[in-house]
């Protein structure tokens, strides 16, 4: 079975601040794939990020980092200099590939509130 | 515009009473998607679709049912046998579930049920 926990509920911070969003995924499949949304207030995901089991490289877009970690099944997003329209619903998502590809398998979500 | 359109975008039915959300995409995907929203809860598979005239229950099917007649289209109903439907209703497509490597999940902006 496969499980992603994001133990965040909510987080709120200051406009500036920087802000870790934890996720900790489970999964048997030894090949599988990694992913971020963002849900505005909108209601339509947003994608963010798509990473593979076997590449661990962090990786930076902008404001936006990702730090995978296999050895302890987390794949951890950051915003740095936060801004108002961060403010939204992240979810994080988990695939496996052992089976044939499954459908995504989602986080329970944490919303971010980003104060002025 | 590519993209994926659901209707309607609210919705409100009486108790015992079955209802239709639609779900076009012009992206020429082959999977389609419906995930159920609530409060807390994340996203949830109800059911998917990989080729037309092929469907696939996800975790939470029961009281669902689907038809994929088109490529452009994965209607949802929601019938009288679901206990608990007021939620938040959303279609995706990708272009393939065997191919999640090649592309992320494309989301409509949702359909929100309210059962009275």
């Amino acid at each position: 079975a496969q499980k992603v926990t994001q133990a965040q509920t909510e987080i709120s911070v200051v406009e500036k601040e920087d802000v870790t969003l934890d996720c900790v995924y489970e999964t048997r499949d030894t090949t599988y794939y990694l992913f971020w949304y963002k849900q505005p207030p909108s209601g339509e995901l947003v994608f963010l990020i798509r990473r593979n089991s076997f590449d661990e490289q962090n990786e930076i877009s902008g404001r936006y980092s990702w730090n995978f970690q296999k050895s302890t099944s987390s794949f951890n997003f950051t915003i740095t200099a936060s801004q108002v329209v961060d403010s939204a619903v992240y979810f994080c998502a988990l695939s496996g590939t052992n089976s044939g590809n499954t459908p995504l398998v989602f986080g329970k979500g944490t919303r971010l509130s980003v104060i002025a | 515009d590519g993209g994926i359109t659901q209707s309607p975008k609210y919705l409100f039915r009486k108790e015992g009473q079955n209802v239709t959300l639609s779900c076009e995409q012009n992206l020429n995907h082959d999977a389609m998607y419906w995930y159920r929203q609530d409060p807390g809860q994340g996203l949830r598979l109800i059911y998917y679709s990989q080729i037309v005239n092929d469907f696939q229950k996800g975790d939470i099917a029961e009281g669902y049912s689907v038809s994929r007649e088109k490529k452009e289209s994965f209607p949802l109903t929601v019938t009288s046998a679901q206990k608990n439907p007021t939620a938040f209703y959303l279609c995706a497509s990708s272009i393939g579930v065997s191919r999640v490597a090649d592309g992320e999940l494309f989301f409509g902006e949702g359909s929100r049920l309210t059962v009275l």
